[in-house]
């Protein structure tokens, strides 16, 4: 079911940005793509979607390629607390009930 | 505004018995999904409900899994009889109704059920 492709593991300097790559080669037009990151024991939190254009919000930016097969999602400032698994997810528009969990990458940010 | 809230934390049951999990989602919120993630597997979904209603429940791994939502609001997931593959983390998320349905709603997820089954 996994649609999408992540490294495992990254690490990544306190104060520095964090851009978390993401593949999803084989997305149609009609699906979003989601980020959501999980800390240690809570639950899956939202951070950013976005469809064909770039998005900001105050926690992140998301990056999608033109051709929309891959993208990006960029920390501006990392933290200590930003430690955490990142999920990218693809979610069809109309057919919306799933959101598809990859493996996610384990962001180590380093003091 | 409370978030999405899973009850007990934790349940540590023996094999053959019986367990509960109960999620209070959002308030307003029509959808409720139940995922979970088993033991070095990635999170999965289980089904979904629109109010009262299931939407979706192709994820329910067999009939040893019950979920109900009466009356649209908190929601219910009961394993009857737990088996010890059951061990893991179930999480609830809501989101609203997003109208249109285009799938361009937040999920909020709640922080989950660790459940052992020895």
């Amino acid at each position: 079911d996994a649609k999408t492709t992540q490294p495992p593991s990254m690490d990544c300097a306190e104060g520095r940005a964090a851009n978390l790559p993401c593949n999803h080669s084989t997305i149609s037009g009609n699906e979003y793509v989601y980020w959501y990151r999980q800390i240690h024991s809570q639950g899956p939190q939202y951070i950013i979607h976005g469809l064909k254009n770039n998005e900001t919000n105050e926690m992140a930016s998301l990056i999608i390629t033109e051709d929309r097969k891959s993208s990006t999602l960029i920390l501006p400032h990392a933290t200590l607390r930003d430690t955490a698994v990142y999920y990218c997810i693809v979610r069809e528009r109309y057919n919306f009930n799933k959101f598809y969990f990859g493996s996610g990458t384990k962001l180590n940010v380093k003091p | 505004e409370a978030g999405v809230t899973q009850f007990p934390s934790h349940s540590v049951i023996e094999k053959g018995q019986t367990v509960t999990l109960r999620c209070d989602p959002i308030s307003g919120h029509d959808n409720l999904y139940w995922y979970r993630r088993v033991m070095g597997k990635e999170i999965k979904f289980l089904l979904h409900f629109v109010k009262e209603s299931k939407q979706d429940e192709s994820g329910m791994p067999n009939n040893r899994f019950l979920a109900e939502r009466t009356g649209g609001t908190y929601s219910t997931l009961k394993v009857q009889p737990a088996e010890l593959e059951d061990s893991g983390v179930y999480f609830c998320a809501s989101s609203q109704e997003a109208g249109q349905g285009v799938g361009n709603e937040k999920l909020f997820f709640g922080s989950g059920t660790q459940l052992s089954v020895l």
